[in-house]
């Protein structure tokens, strides 16, 4: 069975560029869930989809938005690029919703220079 | 927003040592997982705990969740190079979200 994907695996933007990351879930999975982890830190959640809506989001600014797809892929935008963005960002997926066990991708790593 | 302290952040021991780190909140869990990462790649899940005063054992690594699961820990027995990470553990948030610890980055040297 095919992990959760993510792509593209390295992105590097300028400041002020928008940025967009994707993941696809285990197949079966409904709801994707975002995280940012800057280095040296732990995840901080960003958002969570579920049957296509936004479920819940972290404390983060607007200009950080997605989208889940009718085949439950996601995509995160990320707007006016600053150079704190820089992070790796997971996607993980999980079968049905809220807090079950979450599956990881392996990240993308965004470079804003 | 519940909080989850872990200890210790960094953790250089020997091969063969015994180890324990630990995930401390003052709010109360509907459940608990540990992950570890490894350089370049996501989380991966080792176990969920979800009674208090539960004890969940994995080869030679043991998880315990508090009996009122406000906190847990992981012992490994033993230690071996390839238990070198960064272990994570994160709490439910009533139904809705996973809060994580900033994580202990462990290094067992051969």
């Amino acid at each position: 069975e095919a992990g959760v994907t993510q792509s593209p695996t390295h992105l590097i933007k300028t400041r002020g560029q928008q940025a967009t990351l994707r993941c696809s879930p285990i197949s079966g999975h409904t709801s994707v869930y975002w995280y940012q982890q800057a280095l040296g830190l732990g995840l901080q959640f960003l958002l969570w989809y579920d049957e296509g809506e936004e479920r819940n989001r972290g404390n983060f600014p607007p200009r950080f938005s997605g989208r889940q797809f009718p085949n439950y892929s996601s995509e995160l935008n990320v707007n006016a690029l600053e150079l704190e963005d820089s992070a790796l960002y997971l996607c993980a997926s999980s079968f049905g919703s809220g807090g079950r066990e979450q599956y990881f991708g392996p990240g993308t790593r965004l470079t804003v220079t | 927003t519940q909080l989850l302290e872990q200890s210790p952040q960094f953790l250089s021991i020997q091969e063969g040592e015994n180890l324990t780190v630990y995930c401390n909140s003052s709010s109360v869990f509907s459940s608990l997982q540990w992950y570890r990462q490894e350089p370049g790649e996501g989380p991966v899940l080792l176990v969920t705990v979800v009674t208090g005063g539960e004890v969940k054992k994995l080869k030679r690594l043991t998880f315990q969740f508090g009996d009122a699961r406000k906190d847990s820990s992981l012992h490994i027995t033993a230690a071996q190079p390839g238990d070198t990470g960064l272990y994570l553990c994160a709490g439910v948030e009533g139904a809705q979200k996973l809060v994580f610890g900033q994580g202990t980055r462990l290094t067992i040297n051969p």
